[in-house]
């Protein structure tokens, strides 16, 4: 089946500093790719829906400036957590859709962000 | 603004047991209704996607049913196994983009020996 690859699994950082999580399709191309993320016990949001070449559309609440995601290209997404907070500590995961495929979606395996 | 509730919370079974998993959604102008499997400190894997014309899917030991009038779905296992200890979500498509999903906060289902 289709994989998606989302680096890193676990990342540590200072706050104030930025961090990119990236999310790749191995074996399919991906117009559209989803960024949620879930606090502890709580239901995985929508924070934005990245499209390839186009400027991402975020969820009403998601800072924009804050959250950058890029979709450079059919098979990768960025998404960078600028200047991070302890508040922004979370688990972030993507999912792509196949472009030209049916609706099933495929998720990255997230990233568990912790801001110290 | 769709809610999705998944009801238990958590769930612990003897194996070999059957169950049920429940989930309601508030607004039943969705795309489809997917449920997921979350095993700890990975992603998701989907299980079964019901369309929303659509009543029932089955995969293996697992069937899932779904009435939009009501704003239900339900997620049977049968036959339950240790191997189906995970979290499970379900997942309400929005009425124009399959992709946009809204979760519920997922069951925690533990299947003892």
């Amino acid at each position: 089946g289709a994989v998606v690859s989302q680096h890193p699994s676990r990342v540590i950082c200072k706050s104030g500093t930025s961090v990119k999580i990236e999310c790749r399709s191995l074996d399919f191309q991906a117009t559209t790719m989803f960024w949620y993320r879930q606090f502890p016990k709580q239901s995985l949001m929508l924070m934005a829906t990245s499209n390839e070449g186009s400027k991402a559309t975020y969820e009403q609440g998601v800072e924009k400036d804050k959250f950058l995601i890029n979709h450079a290209s059919l098979t990768l997404s960025t998404l960078t957590v600028t200047s991070a907070h302890p508040e922004d500590s979370s688990f972030y995961i993507c999912s792509a859709r196949q472009t030209g495929g049916r609706e099933k979606l495929f998720f990255g395996s997230g990233t568990q962000l912790s801001v110290l | 603004k769709q809610e999705v509730t998944q009801i238990p919370a958590a769930l612990s079974v003897p194996e070999g047991e059957n169950l049920v998993l429940n989930c309601s959604f508030t607004d039943s102008a969705i795309y489809n209704l997917q449920w997921f499997r979350q095993d700890p400190g990975k992603g998701l894997t989907s299980l079964l996607l019901i369309q929303s014309s659509q009543r029932e899917q089955t995969s293996g030991r697992l069937n899932a049913s779904l009435d939009k009038s009501s704003g239900r779905s339900t997620l049977y296992i049968a036959a339950s196994q240790p191997g189906d200890s995970a979290t499970y979500l379900c997942a309400a498509a929005g009425g124009t983009s399959y992709g946009k999903l809204t979760f519920g906060q997922g069951t925690i289902l533990t299947v003892h020996p």
